[in-house]
């Protein structure tokens, strides 16, 4: 079984730019989680979608973010226009049957010069 | 706010020895908690989880102990080894929904 997939892995990019990172949780798993690590501080709640629906956004920090997911299936996040402090560390999560037990996928480091 | 928070940042132990590592959580309504494991370049991999009716909890050589009544949590990882060597997460579920609160991280390192 394939786990979380992100896409870039990497990310190098100028402050004003815009960025989309890319999720593609595991098959069948309804729930979406996006989270965040900021160098040298925990991982930080971002969202969390049911299906195409958001659930809980709370975690989103400004207006420049925005998430989709549009069908259900993969997941974007774009970040727009990006700031400074923004670089971290940007991970994708999903659950399945055992709703609690979120699989990450390996993260997309983004740094935002 | 509440949070979940680690007693150490890093911690290191010899190849062999046991490991503990803690964390200490501040919200009553959390029953869920679980340890991830994240190595350099991968996402965090679960470990282990508890619920907050259980005070602990084995696997292979993991065991983690929950004790409500001073809102702690332990991560022991018997006859470490330099595989181990990574950053350990502990989590709580929020309180609504499934996603998780992370404390800030304690860094094993295994010596030979």
């Amino acid at each position: 079984e394939a786990g979380v997939t992100q896409f870039p892995s990497h990310s190098v990019i100028e402050k004003g730019q815009t960025v989309t990172l890319r999720c593609d949780p595991i098959s069948g798993h309804d729930n979406l989680y996006w989270y965040r690590r900021v160098m040298g501080k925990e991982i930080k709640f971002l969202l969390h979608f049911v299906k195409e629906s958001k659930q809980d956004e709370s975690g989103m920090p400004n207006n420049r973010f925005l998430a989709e997911r549009t069908g259900g299936t993969y997941s974007t996040l774009k970040v727009q226009p990006a700031e400074l402090e923004d670089s971290g560390v940007y991970f994708c999560a999903s659950s399945g049957p055992l709703r609690e037990k979120l699989f990450f996928g390996s993260g997309t480091q983004l740094s935002v010069l | 706010g509440e949070s979940v928070g680690l007693h150490l940042p890093t911690l290191s132990v010899q190849e062999g020895d046991n490991s503990i590592i803690n964390c200490a959580y501040s919200n009553s309504a959390s029953d869920y908690f679980i340890w991830y494991k994240q190595e350099s370049g991968k996402g965090p991999q679960f470990i282990i989880d508890i619920r907050s009716n259980m005070d602990k909890r084995q696997g292979q050589r993991v065991t983690v102990l929950l004790n409500k009544t001073v809102k702690h949590l332990s991560l022991q990882i018997a006859a470490t080894q330099p595989g181990d060597s990574a950053v350990y997460f502990c989590a709580e579920n929020r309180g609504s929904g499934y996603a998780l609160n992370f404390g800030k991280g304690t860094s094993l390192l295994v010596t030979p």
